[in-house]
């Protein structure tokens, strides 16, 4: 099983501030990786797949990084509805993983 | 609209069993796969099950693999998930989501059913 990892486990930004999440796997998974994002009470929301390619709907804001293991996601400038947790998932093999979240809160 | 609507979550106690639905509209589950994904309570995602287009291939996590089922009614454009030998730990926020057509990653969520095991 391929294990994503994370970091930080919490992020403390101001509004306008730039954000970026960390998500590493323990085996290549090349460029089969997406992020999510989760408010409180309803269910993830597709960001970011393929590594870099935005979802429809997903605002310029939002970019996704990296190759391999090692990838990032950079919210450029915080809105107030982008304090949420944010999850990588990997679907280049079975089972697909997710990483344990990224909360990205107000400071 | 494309949606996704679960439903069937409940309370149940340990090595009950339960069966949930997941009712798309707006695309034919036909031609899409298909996942189950859940959430324990304060916790992360965790992928369950897929189901290919035209049931075709099914993939699970081992946490629940021969207790849990996927299916399909392409009829009633429904997903199911057949639960058995339920435990404390499969509490959860169950959705539905599904495969995108493009790439692996899962593009549109049913809002989730809450599944609580509990004596």
């Amino acid at each position: 099983e391929i294990v994503m990892t994370q970091s930080p486990a919490t992020l403390s930004v101001s509004p306008g501030e730039r954000a970026t999440l960390s998500c590493r796997a323990s085996h290549s998974i090349s460029d089969n990786l997406a992020w999510y994002q989760q408010k409180p009470g309803q269910p993830p929301r597709l960001l970011i797949y393929d590594v870099s390619t935005r979802a429809t709907g997903i605002p310029a804001g939002f970019s996704g990084s990296g190759s391999g293991t090692e990838f990032t996601l950079t919210i450029s400038s915080l809105q107030s509805e982008d304090f949420a947790v944010y999850y990588c998932q990997q679907y280049n093999k079975w089972p697909q993983t997710f990483g344990q979240g990224t909360k990205v809160e107000i400071k | 609209e494309v949606q996704l609507v679960e439903s069937g979550g409940g309370l149940v106690q340990p090595g009950g069993s339960l069966r949930l639905s997941c009712a798309a509209s707006g695309f034919s589950l036909s031609t899409y796969g298909m996942n189950w994904v859940r959430q324990a309570p304060g916790k992360g995602l965790e992928w369950l099950s897929y189901l290919g287009s035209g049931s075709s291939t099914i993939h699970s996590a081992d946490s629940v693999r021969g207790r849990f089922t996927i299916s399909s009614d392409n009829a009633k454009n429904s997903l199911y998930l057949q639960m058995s030998s339920l435990r404390d730990e499969d509490t959860a926020v169950y959705y539905c989501a599904r495969y995108s057509g493009y790439s692996g990653a899962l593009d549109v969520w049913g809002q989730g059913t809450t599944v609580t095991v509990s004596s």
